[in-house]
């Protein structure tokens, strides 16, 4: 059984500092992973995709994929009230279909 | 405006009753798939289609049929909803195979089976 890990919180971070979310997966021959920010009553949103191992950039967010040690993170610089949210993490199987999210963690940016 | 869009929004529903939830997106995507949202579960991939004519079971497809005669359109069946399946779900979209997990989703749908 293929499965997604991540800590379902509440993370409690200030405003303007770094708030770290991490993800493991079981399965070693993931290929893509993802990270999706949903609000309460909303839908999920993609917000980073990663395919290979180091660390990738968008404005404030940096994933981070290590596959030896079968984990996913991803830090928000900066954190605003308005990152308050549910982060997932989600990792696709061999281009196959599946696609597998981890249960979410809450994150609240408080000012 | 690209969207994927599911319908119907909020349904009550009792026991055995047949049901469809409707899925429809315009940005001319291959891939679909449909999820189901619970407190403390996540979200859990029902079914999903590579394209048209080809669907495939996810982890929790027992209760659920769908079909994909049309690339745009992917409707989710309860042939006989029971309670264990009052849920969100959740529709969703993507280019193609390649990008599984680049998803559009929908608004969701909140189904309560009585």
């Amino acid at each position: 059984q293929k499965e997604v890990e991540q800590n379902s919180g509440p993370l409690s971070v200030p405003e303007g500092a770094i708030a770290s979310l991490n993800c493991t997966y079981s399965d070693r021959v993931s290929q893509s992973f993802f990270w999706y920010r949903q609000y309460s009553g909303k839908s999920p949103e993609l917000i980073m995709s990663i395919y290979s191992n180091g660390d990738k950039e968008d404005g404030r967010f940096t994933a981070q994929l290590n596959k030896a040690s079968q984990y996913v993170s991803l830090l928000i610089r900066d954190s605003q009230p308005s990152d308050s949210a549910t982060y997932l993490c989600a990792v696709a199987y061999n281009q196959g279909g599946k696609l597998i999210f981890g249960q979410g963690t809450e994150l609240s940016v408080k000012p | 405006e690209a969207q994927v869009t599911q319908n119907p929004r909020y349904l009550i529903t009792v026991t055995g009753k047949k049901l469809t939830v409707t899925c429809s997106q315009n940005m001319n995507h291959e891939y679909m798939s449909w999820y189901r949202q619970d407190p403390g579960l996540g979200l859990r991939q029902i079914y999903y289609s590579m394209n048209v004519e080809v669907t495939d079971k996810g982890d929790v497809p027992e209760g659920y049929k769908v079909s994909r005669k049309e690339k745009r359109n992917f409707p989710l069946i309860l042939e006989s909803p029971s309670p264990n399946q009052t849920s969100l779900y959740f529709c969703a979209s993507s280019y193609d195979g390649e990008y599984t997990g680049e998803l559009f989703f929908g608004e969701g749908s909140r189904l309560t089976v009585l």
